[in-house]
């Protein structure tokens, strides 16, 4: 069946580091694959998305490229700030019309200034 | 502004005790979902609908309901909550699968 696998948390960075989290994903044919973010507190807000294979989802310098051969989404930062603390969720949406989403674990990702 | 939204956002109840968490979206979208978000196991579907008057069973579905009977509407209903439904509630609505989620603020329920 459709799975997501995201590495685990906590990720613990200093301000202006690079941020990877990784996501793998198992699914047939071309789903469309998401990350959400989570800030305390709150919903869940759509941050990136990519529909087809090689495409990047980019928003507020994160960016993430879809890899069909590596099954794979995972989402980079250049240089981290403290507020971009909170709790990150890699997800996929399968692409036989159906409507289950289907998220990761989530990692939570700490800033120090 | 475009949202959804949940109420309550806080509920503490007693098992056995019929509940319902309400969802509204101002976007019309015709996707509507309910999650639960419990601490290790990310989200998990609960009920999805496609359309009015249209349902389908998620991940978890045992012990609830849902019913969607305007566009704008998917309540979710515990009629005999347990302890085990203690969770962290979210409803999304999306124009298509493809598109991604608009959530809610969530509704943490506390069943005692």
């Amino acid at each position: 069946g459709n799975s997501v696998t995201q590495m685990e948390g906590p990720v613990t960075l200093s301000e202006e580091a690079f941020l990877t989290i990784n996501c793998t994903y198992t699914a047939t044919g071309y789903p469309s694959l998401f990350w959400y973010v989570q800030y305390p507190g709150e919903g869940l807000q759509l941050l990136l998305k990519a529909t087809k294979a090689d495409d990047k989802g980019s928003n507020k310098g994160f960016e993430a490229t879809y890899r069909k051969e590596t099954t794979s989404f995972h989402l980079e930062k250049g240089s981290v700030q403290v507020s971009d603390s909170a709790v990150y969720f890699c997800a996929l949406t399968p692409d036989t019309g159906g409507f289950k989403t289907i998220f990761g674990a989530g990692t939570r990702l700490f800033v120090k200034a | 502004e475009a949202q959804v939204t949940q109420n309550p956002r806080y509920l503490i109840t007693v098992t056995g005790k019929k509940l319902t968490v309400t969802c509204s979206q101002n976007m019309n979208h015709e996707y509507m979902s309910w999650y639960r978000q419990d601490p290790g196991l990310g989200l998990r579907q609960i009920y999805y609908s496609m359309n009015v008057e249209v349902t389908d069973k998620g991940d978890v579905p045992e012990g609830y309901k849902v019913s969607r009977k305007e566009k704008r509407n998917f309540p979710l209903i515990l009629e005999s909550p347990s302890p085990n439904q203690t969770s962290l509630y979210f409803c999304a609505s999306s124009p298509s699968g493809s598109y991604g989620y608009t959530f809610g603020s969530g509704t943490r329920l506390t069943v005692v």
